[in-house]
């Protein structure tokens, strides 16, 4: 079965400072990544997502995640980070398995809180 | 346009109570999929949907967990006799399929935070 490791619970930057959350996947095959953030009090909002193509991926809010197959890691970037980036960070992963009907699962990992000090 | 919906918001309920959630996912999505969250975790998968059979039901914890999902859009999520340690924010999401059965982005709703005392 697929799994996804994001081994950073809690990061704290300061606000202007780059970010890098980290994110590896166990899987056969290359699976569908996707990136999701959870503000307090909202709901899971969809940052970036690679299918295919080219490994590099842009997504809102100024997000960024590079996909690279030698390391199973798909990783979110920020080259500047504001402070109402402060929020809990999903890592996914889908793929397609008979033990799911033949249908995609998504699995979703324990999730990184991103603190934002002035 | 509308997106996914989640009825109650919250709900209160004594240990061994029934509890029913419920979820509008967004017309024209036939997957569905149920998550809990509790305090300080991540999402913990439930169960899946296509239409209105369930392919993978491997998340639900016990046999107090049950879900359907009827004319392949509303979503009922039922607790049975709940227990304290069911305490958690569900959440519901839906996606559409693509060729070959991909899932594309899941879009979730504003969850039920279940207390239960």
């Amino acid at each position: 079965a697929q799994s996804v490791t994001q081994p950073d619970i809690h990061i704290t930057v300061s606000e202007g400072a780059s970010l890098e959350l980290r994110c590896n996947y166990s899987y056969g095959a290359t699976p569908y990544l996707f990136w999701y953030v959870q503000s307090p009090g909202q709901g899971l909002q969809l940052l970036l997502k690679y299918f295919s193509g080219d490994t590099l991926v842009q997504g809102i809010k100024g997000f960024e995640a590079e996909f690279k197959r030698s390391q199973s890691s798909f990783n979110l970037r920020k080259p500047s980070v504001h402070w109402s980036d402060a929020a809990e960070y999903f890592c996914a992963v889908g793929v397609k398995s008979k033990s799911s009907g033949g249908y995609q699962k998504v699995t979703f990992g324990t999730g990184t809180k991103l603190q934002v000090i002035p | 346009g509308a997106g996914v919906s989640q009825s109650p918001s919250n709900k209160v309920t004594e240990k061994g109570k029934d509890v029913e959630l419920r979820c509008d996912p967004i017309s024209g999505h036939t997957a569905l999929y149920w998550y809990r969250q509790s305090l300080g975790q991540g999402l913990e998968f439930l169960i899946y949907f296509q239409g209105n059979s369930a392919p993978d039901k491997s998340g639900l914890p016990s046999d107090r967990f049950s879900a359907e999902r009827t004319g392949g859009s509303v979503s009922t999520l039922t607790i049975q006799r709940t227990q304290q340690e069911d305490s958690a924010v569900y959440l519901c999401a839906s996606s559409w399929l693509g060729a070959g059965g991909l899932s594309y982005e899941q879009y979730f709703g504003p969850g039920t935070r279940l207390t239960v005392t």
